[in-house]
């Protein structure tokens, strides 16, 4: 079956900090991959996704995120977070099923 | 987003009885998904439909019946028979080709 694992389930972290999220997935064939948002009282919001070319795809609000098929990961990345960035951030993959899958969700809070 | 209604947004139940939950969208979008979001869980799909009068059972479908009559409503009914309703639900849209999904505002049910 087709899953995805977010490594750090909780990650605190000082303003200006370099933030990277793992994400890696179990299938092996095409991918369409997503990184989505959830600030808190909100709902979620697509915050970069890949589906082919360049693998190295930027999003909203500084953040990116890089493929890398050979790891079957998908991690996302911002050089320097800010207070506002605290959210939970959820990795999804959709394989060959059609269906999105999630990961577990990481918390980041982000400390001023 | 702007586009789809999820109501109530907060909703109480008693044990044995049904409640339901409503998504509306305006965004002419084809699929609809409902989830379950707990937390370090992540998002669980329960019924989705790609198609008005057509849905499948998701990964946690037991519990749970869904109705595709419009294309713009896609109720979720969460029955006596669901032993932890105790929840977040999202409800999401999505429209043809690689397009990804987008997300209301969630209802949070908890049982009294």
């Amino acid at each position: 079956a087709q899953s995805v694992s977010q490594h750090n389930h909780h990650v605190i972290l000082s303003e200006a900090a370099s933030l990277e999220l793992g994400c890696n997935y179990s299938y092996g064939g095409t991918v369409n991959l997503f990184w989505y948002v959830q600030y808190p009282g909100q709902h979620l919001q697509l915050l970069l996704k890949y589906f082919s070319g360049d693998p190295l795809v930027k999003g909203i609000k500084g953040f990116e995120a890089e493929f890398i098929k050979s790891k079957f990961s998908f991690n996302l990345r911002k050089p320097s977070v800010q207070w506002s960035d605290t959210a939970e951030y959820f990795c999804a993959v959709k394989g060959n099923t059609g269906k999105l899958i999630f990961g577990q969700g990481t918390t980041l809070q982000v400390k001023p | 987003d702007g586009g789809i209604t999820q109501s109530p947004k907060y909703l109480f139940r008693k044990e044995g009885q049904n409640v339901t939950l409503s998504c509306e969208q305006n965004l002419n979008h084809d699929a609809m998904y409902w989830y379950r979001q707990d937390p370090g869980q992540g998002l669980r799909l329960i019924y989705y439909s790609q198609i008005v009068n057509d849905f499948q059972k998701g990964d946690i479908a037991e519990g749970y019946s869904v109705s595709r009559e419009k294309k713009e409503s896609f109720p979720l009914t969460v029955t006596s028979a669901q032993k932890n309703p105790t929840a977040f639900y999202l409800c999401a849209t999505k429209d043809r080709g690689n397009q990804p999904q987008h997300f209301g505002d969630g209802t949070r049910l908890s049982i009294l």
